[in-house]
Order: C-alpha cells, then structure tokens, then sequence
C-alpha cells in the first residue's frame, strides 16, 4: 500500500515565524487530506487537496500530485497552531494512510 | 450542527475484557470509520461502515469488531483486550467519500 513520509518529525518556532511542512507519497495522489491534531487529540481537517492550492487564512497547502508531494504553509505562526499535523491519503477518502506527523512547538 | 461525538471519552479496562465504544456520525453524513492511534503514531485505519455494512478493513484481527446502525451511528468492539490495544481510538464520518472529519476520540487504557 501507498507510504508516506512526512517532514520534519520536529519543528520548534518562535512566534511570528513562518514553516513549511512536507509529504512525499511512495504512490499516486488521490484523497490527500492534512489535519491538525490538538493537544486533547482531536484531528481538524484543514484541506482536503489532491491538487492544486488552497489557502485558508494564514495556512495555505499545495499537491503537485505528479510529483506526488505535498507542501503545508503557516505563516505569521501562533501558539495556538502547536500541535501535531499530518497528511494523509488513501484510495477512498475514508481509508487513509496517515504518515508519522510533524511536531509543531510555537514559543511565544 | 453537532461534529462527530464519541462516547466515552476516557476509560479503563483489564486484560481479557471486552469494550465498546460509540460514534454518532456528523449531520448528514452516512460513512464512519474507526482508526486506532498508539502513542506518538499517526492514525491506523480499522475499518469503515456504510450502508450498515462493513466495506473495507484494515490490518486488524476478528477480535476488532463493528455495527453501524440505520440511524448511521456507529459501534467499536473489541474482545480479549491485551495491553497492546491500549490507544486513542478515533471515529471519523463523511459523505461521498471525500473530506472526513473525526471526533474527539475515546482514550483506551487496558490494564
């Protein structure tokens, strides 16, 4: 079945600062999905991206899904957006694959 | 509009035992998914319901079973517990299978 590789496993940033986070995919992009896991566990979806771009305040996400990549972008960092995120894909949009995250640590 | 809630949030249970856990889907949607999540792992998908039935499963043995209801809310069963299955288990629904969205999870702590 299809992997994926997220990157970086750990990120620490001081507030006001901007990230990039990436996923490579070992096969063909079809119901790529990145979420947000708050300290309590709860997983918020952000996008919901097989290709393109999309933007949603300070976040924003790109699929160059034949290259089958991912980039997440967050920008003017807060606390609030500490947590763990993850890209996810899967042939059906129900049984997805996730990778192993990227911790987000924002100092203030 | 109420999100996907899962009931009980915590709980604690002894090797051997059995447990389940509830989901009731978001508003509007008829899939349900149930994924396990270990400490510091990304989600592993179980299995998903649609139309009361089982479609897909992932790489779980019998003892992790389900239900899904007509109303579409949805049961976790697992059997013979073992330390293992402690984990966050995650309930997620959806409609026409494209974005999902979980609940708040119920935290799993086999003793």
């Amino acid at each position: 079945g299809i992997q994926v590789e997220q990157s970086p496993p750990d990120l620490i940033l001081q507030e006001g600062a901007n990230s990039t986070l990436r996923c490579n995919f070992s096969d063909s992009v079809n119901n790529l999905q990145w979420f947000h896991q708050n300290p309590w566990g709860q997983l918020i979806n952000l996008f919901y991206i097989p290709s393109g771009t999309k933007q949603n305040g300070r976040l924003s996400a790109t699929t160059v899904a034949t290259e089958r990549y991912s980039l997440l972008y967050i920008s003017s960092s807060q606390t609030t957006d500490s947590g763990v995120y993850f890209c996810a894909d899967g042939d059906d949009g129900n049984k997805l694959v996730f990778g192993a995250g990227t911790i987000l640590r924002v100092k203030s | 509009d109420a999100g996907v809630t899962q009931s009980p949030t915590h709980l604690i249970k002894t090797r051997g035992q059995q447990v389940t856990l509830r989901c009731s889907p978001k508003s509007g949607h008829d899939t349900v998914s149930w994924y396990q999540q270990a400490l510091g792992q990304g989600p592993q998908f179980i299995f998903q319901y649609y139309e009361e039935e089982e479609r897909q499963r992932g790489n779980f043995p019998d003892r992790f079973s389900g239900h899904q209801f007509p109303n579409y809310s949805s049961e976790l069963n697992v059997n013979a517990l073992l330390l293992g299955d402690s984990a966050l288990y995650l309930c997620a629904s959806s409609f026409l299978g494209n974005t999902i969205y979980f609940g708040e999870g119920s935290w799993l702590t086999v003793v």
